[in-house]
């Protein structure tokens, strides 16, 4: 079965442009949160959808928003990009429990210059 | 709200020498707590979790971690360390009432020598 999956892997962006970063979930979950890895740092969460519906936020600046589809895929949109945006971006996919496994894919790399 | 220290940015052990990585947690209730590694250039691959059913939880690859509510802990341990285990580790803790809301530690950078 096909894990996690994002694109793209690599990008790179100019300051004030905006990107879009898209995920695909495991098959049957239908919760998609998206999280932020500064270099050296630990993830830090962004924003968590279930059935197309904003469920939880992070503390990020409205630059940052995101959407999920009918399919349980979701796109994470930032604009006016910032050299500070720089980092991976995850994407992680479960069903709504707690406790369950949380399952996240490779990441893709921003960087902004 | 929730949060996990991860007591040391790196260590380094020797190769065939235990393991251990520390992890201290605060919450009012029971947490669910996870550990997770990162190898270079890649996403995060649960190790293993907690979910309350039982206090010693066995991961893959060889690591296992203590749940002790006593200590407010969760270390991760490996009997014997393996080149291969050379990573960044991340300790984790599930926010009560967010599901699949994590709250990640700094990580620890686990160096093995020859």
């Amino acid at each position: 079965d096909a894990g996690v999956t994002q694109s793209p892997t690599h990008l790179i962006k100019t300051r004030g442009q905006q990107v879009t970063l898209r995920c695909s979930p495991i098959s049957g979950h239908k919760s998609v949160s998206w999280y932020q890895q500064v270099l050296g740092q630990g993830p830090q969460f962004i924003f968590q959808y279930y059935e197309k519906e904003e469920r939880g936020r992070g503390n990020f600046p409205d630059r940052f928003s995101a959407r999920q589809f009918p399919n349980y895929s979701s796109e994470l949109n930032v604009n006016a990009l910032l050299l500070g945006d720089s980092a991976l971006y995850l994407c992680a996919s479960s069903f709504l429990s707690s406790g369950n496994t949380i399952y996240f894919g490779e990441g893709s790399w921003l960087t902004v210059v | 709200a929730q949060s996990v220290t991860q007591l040391g940015s790196h260590v380094s052990v020797s190769e065939g020498a235990l393991v251990l990585l520390r992890c201290n947690y605060s919450s009012s209730v029971p947490p669910y707590l996870f550990w997770y590694v990162q190898y270079p250039n890649q996403g995060l691959q649960l190790l293993l979790k907690y979910t309350s059913a039982a206090t010693l939880v066995k991961g893959i690859n060889g690591f296992e971690a203590e749940f002790k509510k006593s200590e407010t802990s969760f270390h991760l341990t490996k009997p014997s360390a393996h080149m291969s285990d050379a990573a960044e580790y991340f300790c984790a803790v599930q926010n009560t009432g967010t599901a699949s809301k994590l709250t990640f530690g700094t990580g620890t950078r686990l160096q093995v020598t020859l």
